[in-house]
């Protein structure tokens, strides 16, 4: 268990539809990290939130965002949803400060299926 | 571009013998790098990863792994894999620098399977 809690872990909508999924880093980490892994795309960086501010964006769409609240927890929305964003996403978190050196610390992962 | 290459999708090996997953990265200056493996169903977990210092670097269930400057590689080894290895492995890069704060560039992974 790495301290990182996301929900849900699985979620099925329809397209065009709105979902937000919920991460929860370890306990005094203050770097958020959002990925997503596709079969087509692999592994990829979308977002990054350093004590509720963004950091450092990758490739995430227009239609995404997200946001780290005072807590710490950290919602990613995705919106006007399509049969492509179908994915595990997950979040993940570092120690501390957003040094890059940092190993990060992942969550089980959001299963999202759009039909 | 910033990248990382598995060139292997799938390594098979026998159990008890060594195991090798090759990695190879394309990133400007001195990347930090990274070995995270994931089991079905299950988010990744961190191996071990090289910062600065001694080429080899030991990790997590007798996991090691060679960084090479020259080569711009960073290959996982095992001296003698376990059936219990059989995982899908990432290798990732940070890149340096400070409009890179830890976002981390994954290669595509390579499957081990280790047989009895």
């Amino acid at each position: 268990d790495s301290g990182v809690t996301q929900t849900p872990k699985h979620l099925i909508t329809a397209t065009g539809q709105r979902v937000t999924l919920r991460c929860s880093p370890r306990s005094g980490d203050l770097s958020v990290y959002w990925y997503q892994q596709s079969l087509d795309q692999g592994l990829q960086f979308l977002i990054q939130y350093y004590n509720g501010e963004e950091r450092a964006k990758g490739n995430i769409l227009e239609r995404f965002s997200a946001q780290q609240f005072p807590d710490l927890h950290s919602e990613l929305n995705l919106s006007s949803l399509e049969l492509g964003d179908s994915a595990l996403y997950f979040c993940a978190s570092s120690f501390a400060g957003a040094k890059s050196y940092n190993e990060q610390f992942f969550g089980p992962g959001t299963r999202l299926t759009v039909l | 571009a910033q990248s990382v290459a598995q060139p292997e999708d799938q390594v098979n090996v026998a159990e008890g013998n060594p195991l090798t997953v090759k990695c190879t990265y394309s990133v400007s200056g001195n990347p930090y790098l990274f070995w995270y493996v994931q089991y079905p169903n299950r988010g990744l977990q961190f191996l071990l990863k090289y910062i600065t210092g001694d080429n080899l670097v030991k990790g997590s269930y007798g996991f090691e792994a060679e960084f090479n400057k020259s080569q711009t590689s960073f290959h996982l080894k095992k001296p003698s894999a376990l059936v219990s290895d059989s995982a899908l492995y990432f290798c990732a890069v940070s890149p340096p620098g400070s409009s890179n704060t830890g976002k981390l560039i994954f290669g595509q992974g390579t499957t081990l399977q280790v047989k009895p």
